[in-house]
């Protein structure tokens, strides 16, 4: 079945710092969507991302559709604390959402 | 969580009880997904549903468990004869439009 690699697993930063994940798949997906999700709540949705090669922000988080249509990323720049949580990404195509592994990150003050 | 509504929020069986989980979808929306996380996990799929049609139903178990999704009400995710294996969290998305899935606040099912 399709799946999505989604990486690091879990990351440790330093407030203000960058951040970049990002998931692959060896399928072609039609949407990618990234979620964050807080301990003892649903994922929310964060980003969209409809066409490949767009790029599309949404305040500090930059995300990406891979021209291959196999892959995305999620940046977040200048990180702050209430940053922490896991991030999932999502696939989209025909009836089935698939969802990457999830990063946890966590942000030093 | 965009006006998704999943109740109970916490939910406690003992083995071999009944387990029924409901899901509101944005209103307008008739689609919704179900999926189940293990702490420490992530999202898997179960069921798509539209509704009164099961689209896809491929990562349901094949006892136990069943969805439906009526004309009108709330989606059911209903679990028979619960184990302890079943003890997980288990969200619901609407899906709009655009094919932007929102998700509920979950239902977390303890088998005890």
């Amino acid at each position: 079945g399709q799946q999505l690699n989604q990486s690091p697993q879990s990351m440790f930063i330093q407030e203000g710092e960058d951040v970049s994940m990002n998931c692959t798949s060896s399928s072609i997906f039609n949407t990618w969507l990234w979620y964050k999700q807080d301990p003892g709540e649903g994922p929310v949705l964060l980003i969209a991302l409809y066409k490949a090669g767009e790029l599309t922000s949404n305040g500090r988080l930059t995300a990406q559709f891979g021209t291959t249509r196999k892959d995305s990323f999620l940046n977040i720049s200048a990180s702050i604390p209430s940053d922490v949580g896991i991030y999932f990404c999502a696939g989209q195509s025909g009836n089935k959402l698939v969802f990457g592994a999830g990063t946890i990150l966590r942000v030093k003050s | 969580n965009a006006g998704v509504m999943q109740n109970p929020r916490h939910l406690v069986r003992r083995r071999g009880q009944e387990a029924r989980l409901r899901c509101s979808p944005v209103k307008g929306h008739s689609h919704v997904y179900w999926y189940r996380q293990l702490p420490e996990e992530g999202l898997k799929f179960m069921v798509y549903l539209q509704k009164e049609n099961i689209i896809d139903e491929s990562g349901m178990p094949k006892e136990r468990f069943s969805a439906e999704f009526p004309k009108e009400g709330p989606s059911i995710l209903r679990i028979q004869q619960v184990v302890r294996g079943d003890s997980a969290a288990y969200f619901c998305a609407s899906l709009g439009l655009g094919a932007e899935a929102f998700f509920g606040q979950g239902t977390r099912l303890t088998v005890v």
